[in-house]
């Protein structure tokens, strides 16, 4: 079982569409981060948000921490085809002691020219 | 470039081998994080170290292990290699335990067992 549920798992759309992807769990998590690989890459750090029901915006990303902080969501408006990437949302628990930054599933975006 | 060096870039050995994959952490980063990347796993935890000392543990194998040097930078030993370990292996550091700054990730070493 995974801590960290992401979905959709693929997403491919036109550019200039809209498009959200989630991040679900059912524990509590004291912060909760994005990151977009690309290919031959790591994970590049987006956003960490961690107040429960935060917004952050970066340019045409807009991140959601859930109220009960443990969810998240990242809309993308107007994609473009340099969106294109897996999109990896990741977390520590909340009040638990290993250190270790547990990743999600992760959503596999493509964006079509 | 992200400040975390990653060498080798690319590694082809035989089952039975060793190999050390070899991690320089961004320049005043204390923690040194190891990931597996495959395609049917995502990116699993193997292992932390902080300041030298080993600090979490994931799911790491017992033919693997790791150190970290007093020049903080770390080193992934990988031992009678099966062909189930060909995968993309990625270093992280950050400054420190905690994650307010996020990890920063290296390039990777895609590892390939034949």
């Amino acid at each position: 079982t995974q801590l960290l549920e992401q979905s959709p798992q693929f997403l491919s759309i036109q550019e200039g569409e809209n498009l959200t992807v989630y991040c679900n769990s059912s524990s509590v998590f004291s912060s909760l981060q994005w990151y977009r690989q690309e290919p031959g890459e790591g994970p590049v750090l987006l956003v960490t948000v961690v107040t429960g029901g935060e917004v952050k915006k970066l340019k045409r990303l807009t991140f959601q921490f859930g109220d009960a902080r443990k969810d998240s969501s990242l809309h993308i408006t107007a994609a473009q085809p340099g969106d294109t990437g897996l999109y990896l949302c990741a977390a520590l628990r909340a009040n638990f002691g290993n250190e270790k930054l547990t990743f999600g599933t992760g959503t596999r975006l493509t964006i079509i020219p | 470039d992200s400040g975390v060096t990653q060498t080798p870039k690319h590694l082809i050995t035989a089952t039975g081998q060793r190999v050390t994959l070899r991690c320089s952490p961004r320049s005043g980063d204390l923690s040194v994080y190891w990931y597996q990347q495959s395609l049917d796993q995502g990116l699993q935890f193997l292992i932390q170290y902080y300041n030298g000392e080993e600090r979490a543990k994931g799911n790491i194998l017992e033919r693997f292990s790791a150190q970290q040097f007093p020049d903080l930078h770390s080193e992934l030993n990988l031992s009678s290699l099966e062909l189930g370990d060909s995968a993309l292996y990625f270093c992280a550091s950050s400054l420190g335990q905690g994650m307010p700054g996020g990890y920063t990730f290296g390039s990777g070493t895609r590892l390939t067992v034949v």
